[in-house]
């Protein structure tokens, strides 16, 4: 069955600083890899999309990378502020006509003053 | 604005009663879903179509129904509603899955099943 972990589950740290999110997946055929952000009750927002061929895409202080051989992902946050405290969900899709998307757990990361 | 409207965003209501969530895009995608959240479960697809009268079943389609008559709009039918479908409901849209498209996702719908 195709699953999607991430990794920690929550996260607090201070504003400033930089933090990195997990996401380790076994969807296959792969087809793509999407990081969104969830503020609290509200709809998932995409932050990047990435496809088998590209190790690395930013998005401002969001960087993500995926290694597809290893089937990893991480979001890298740099110079963390108060408005990126929300839930951060990994989503793999299938490669195949049935748009199966596979959603990660998310982590709920909280920015402190 | 391209955007994905749901409707009620809030709502409560008693068991057994029949009721319905909207959801309408504004994009001309073809794919529509609905998704589940639940603490500690996270996004869960209940349905989706990938066009018009094209439905199928997702993760977790017990209990709900679907209907595809317009490309735009996609309601998510709870024929007779139980405690356990009390959750926050999401539907998203896009074009065919390939490899940069992109799912939008509505702003959600807080069900409670009393």
């Amino acid at each position: 069955k195709n699953q999607v972990e991430q990794s920690p589950q929550s996260l607090i740290i201070l504003e400033g600083k930089n933090c990195t999110l997990q996401c380790n997946y076994t969807v296959s055929p792969f087809s793509n890899l999407r990081w969104y952000k969830q503020d609290t009750g509200r709809g998932p927002v995409s932050l990047t999309i990435m496809t088998f061929s590209e190790n690395t895409k930013s998005n401002g202080r969001y960087t993500a990378t995926l290694d597809a051989d290893t089937k990893q992902s991480s979001l890298h946050i740099t110079a963390s502020q108060l408005s990126d405290s929300a839930s951060y969900i990994c989503v793999v899709s299938e490669n195949n006509a049935g748009n199966m998307l596979t959603f990660g757990g998310g982590t709920r990361l909280m920015v402190k003053p | 604005e391209a955007q994905v409207t749901q409707n009620p965003r809030y709502l409560i209501t008693v068991t057994g009663k029949k009721l319905t969530v909207t959801c309408s895009q504004n994009m001309n995608h073809e794919y529509m879903s609905w998704y589940r959240q639940d603490p500690g479960l996270g996004l869960r697809q209940i349905y989706y179509s990938m066009n018009v009268e094209v439905t199928d079943k997702g993760d977790v389609p017990e209990g709900y129904k679907v209907s595809r008559k317009e490309k735009r709009n996609f309601p998510l039918i709870l024929e007779s509603p139980s405690p356990n479908q009390t959750s926050l409901y999401f539907c998203a849209s896009s074009t065919p899955f390939g490899a940069n498209t992109e799912a939008f996702f509505g702003q959600g719908t807080r069900l409670t099943v009393v």
